[in-house]
Parts: C-alpha cells; sequence; structure tokens
C-alpha cells in the first residue's frame, strides 16, 4: 500500500527544545516538500527537495533544518531558534517536481508547545 | 508567485452539482492550473490539474476559459463528503519556484443533506 507516512500525529516541544518530525514514503518519487499551516490560514512551504542530497530553503526556512540523505525520507527538525513552532505541518511528495507533477500529501502532524 | 482569487466559502445541497471558481488574471503561458481540497485536520488531496483544454476525472471536471485569466471546478453531485477547503493554485517551473504550490486561504465548501 503505496502511500507517505508522517510521524508522530501530535508532538510536543517544550521551551529551548529541539525536535523532529519524520516523513516517509514509498511511492518512489524524487522531491518532497515539507509545508506548515496555520489556523485558517493557506499552506507555506519550509523546505523542498528535488533529489537525494540536495533541498532548498522555501519561503519560511528560519528555525528549522532538513536533510535528505535517503530517497524515501524527508526529516525536519524544528529547532529552538523557531519561536513560533505550534502549527500543523505536512509532508508532501512528488514522482518530480515539475509544473505538471501531482504533488502527494501525508496526515501531517500537529506541533505544540508546551 | 502567480496569485489565484476564489470566493472565502460556498454553499450547496447534497446530490446538486458545485461550481467553484477561481480568477487568475495574471497567468502565465506555462502555468498549469491545480486544484486541491482539504478536509479538517488532514494533508491536501489533489482533485484534478489542467493547461488549456477542459478536463474530467472521476472526481471533479475543470472548466478553463478560453483566455485562461479563470477556472471552474465542477463537481457534478455534491456529497457530504465533498464539504472541504479548495484551493486552486497555478504552478509554473521558472527557476526558484521549480515545485512550489502556492496555497492562498481557498473556498470553505458547505454541503447540506
Amino acid at each position: 500500500d503505496g502511500g507517505i507516512t508522517q510521524s508522530p500525529k501530535y508532538l510536543f516541544r517544550k521551551e529551548g527544545q529541539n525536535v523532529t518530525l519524520s516523513c516517509e514514503q514509498n511511492l518512489n518519487h524524487d522531491a518532497m516538500y515539507w509545508y506548515r499551516q496555520d489556523p485558517g490560514q493557506g499552506l507555506r512551504l519550509i523546505y523542498y527537495s528535488q533529489i537525494v542530497n540536495d533541498f532548498q530553503k522555501g519561503d519560511i526556512a528560519e528555525g528549522y533544518s532538513v536533510s535528505r540523505e535517503k530517497k524515501e525520507s524527508f526529516p525536519l527538525t524544528v529547532t529552538s531558534a523557531q519561536k513560533n513552532p505550534t502549527a500543523f505541518y505536512l509532508c508532501a511528495s512528488s514522482m518530480t517536481p515539475l509544473r505538471s507533477e501531482t504533488q502527494y500529501f501525508g496526515p501531517g502532524t500537529r506541533l505544540l508547545v508546551l | 508567485d502567480a496569485k489565484t482569487t476564489q470566493p472565502n466559502s460556498m454553499e450547496s445541497n447534497e446530490e446538486e452539482p458545485v461550481h467553484l471558481p477561481c480568477n487568475h488574471s495574471t497567468i502565465s503561458g506555462t502555468d498549469y492550473i491545480h486544484w486541491y481540497r482539504q478536509l479538517p485536520s488532514q494533508g491536501p488531496e489533489y482533485v484534478i490539474h489542467g493547461l488549456t483544454s477542459n478536463v474530467n476525472n472521476r472526481m471533479a471536471s475543470l472548466a478553463i476559459a478560453e483566455d485562461r485569466k479563470s477556472s471552474t471546478l465542477i463537481l457534478h453531485r455534491a456529497t457530504l463528503r465533498d464539504a472541504a477547503v479548495y484551493y486552486c493554485i497555478l504552478r509554473d517551473d521558472r527557476g526558484s519556484t521549480l515545485g512550489r504550490l502556492y496555497f492562498g486561504r481557498g473556498t470553505q465548501l458547505t454541503v447540506w443533506p
């Protein structure tokens, strides 16, 4: 059963703590993306990766970091530098990054600050 | 980023057709028109996309104006499961925007039984 999995579903972060959100896909897609969604808003791009071992900053990359060591995996770390991390985080992938390609989204991780 | 304009909300009755409009007057010749929808607390789901010609799939139809400055997503018979936020998105491959989806606030569709 192919798709994108994100874990955990809910994540709590203490002040000053780094946390890592997992994103795994078994669709054999080259491109992967991380988005952030705040209540009542659309999605905003944090980071994206067009191919393994390569990634670029999106529109709101400050306070976040990523890695792409394997094709299937694109973890997102929310660092202590991100002052307002409470949000719904969505991972997506597409076969290629081209404009005609569909992006497939995971179920999301909701991050809350304690 | 190319901009789209959608109504904040629309309502429909179950089993009636729904026409969701989107204006994109600054669209370029290479921009694809994509539609996604998002149910509460879930990730967005692809609905349909097109470039110039009208498109049909099992979920919906996409009608694109001849000048491409507007498009309409058509749900032929709305069901309660179609209640969601619908996003109209333009995508291009120019330089740094490769692969990006720019989400606005979308249209909240309410379906009444």
